[in-house]
């Protein structure tokens, strides 16, 4: 699997949006960006996921770059219940790997 | 719906006891994963299952560890005999599939071996 690069911690006003960046330079045609997030004490949740096409859902918004070398995950209205780490995760599809979750980005949302 | 099952939330134990930890995942789920989380390693992979059979257990730290899935509805992770650095959450998750999304994770084990 490539290796992703996070910042350690980011901060986010309350109603602002959140956008946090992954770096996968290595990224091979065959493998998606995953995003997961695991709020305190809490088992790790999944957000998003995509290949090379930008992705929204209700939770957030996906935006990978056209070389798929970096992509940024987008909390539009970032709220205190979003304070989290946030993993970005890239493996190849419906290969059988598990996910293997680097250090994350540690979110805090402040009012 | 209700979600991955693990049990025990906590566990404390003593070094050199027996422990058992559970987990019941998502009905018609057919992959399982469990996993290691501490502050300094992170969270790791122990063992994942597909249709019942380990698939990869290379993150089973020693033979001190074991884990088994008699059927497609539960699954448990023994560790014998316990040490204090077996300190951690274990998380247990469940998927259809075998893509990289909708992993769902239970709520954890909290171990404390004293």
């Amino acid at each position: 699997d490539a290796k992703t690069t996070q910042p350690p911690s980011m901060d986010c006003a309350e109603g602002r949006a959140a956008n946090l960046p992954c770096n996968h330079s290595t990224i091979s045609g065959n493998e998606y960006v995953y995003w997961y997030r695991q709020i305190h004490s809490q088992g790790p949740q999944y957000i998003i996921h995509g290949l090379k096409n930008n992705e929204t859902n209700e939770m957030a918004s996906l935006i990978i770059t056209e070389d798929r070398k970096s992509s940024t995950l987008i909390l539009p209205h970032a709220t205190l219940r979003d304070t989290a780490v946030y993993y970005c995760i890239v493996r190849v599809g419906g290969s059988g790997y598990a996910l293997n979750f680097g250090k994350g980005t540690s979110l805090l949302v402040t009012p | 719906d209700a979600g991955v099952i693990q049990s025990p939330r906590h566990e404390v134990t003593e070094m050199g006891q027996e422990v058992t930890l559970r987990c019941k995942p998502i009905s018609g789920h057919n992959s399982l994963f469990w996993y290691r989380q501490t502050m300094m390693r992170g969270l790791e992979l122990l063992i994942y299952f597909n249709n019942n059979v380990p698939i990869d257990d290379s993150g089973m730290p020693e033979d001190r560890f074991s884990a088994k899935m008699p059927n497609a509805s539960f699954s448990t992770l023994k560790i014998q005999p316990s040490e204090p650095r077996d300190s951690a959450v274990y998380f247990c998750a469940s998927i259809y599939g075998q893509s990289g999304y909708g992993y769902t994770f239970g709520s954890g084990t909290r171990l404390t071996v004293v």
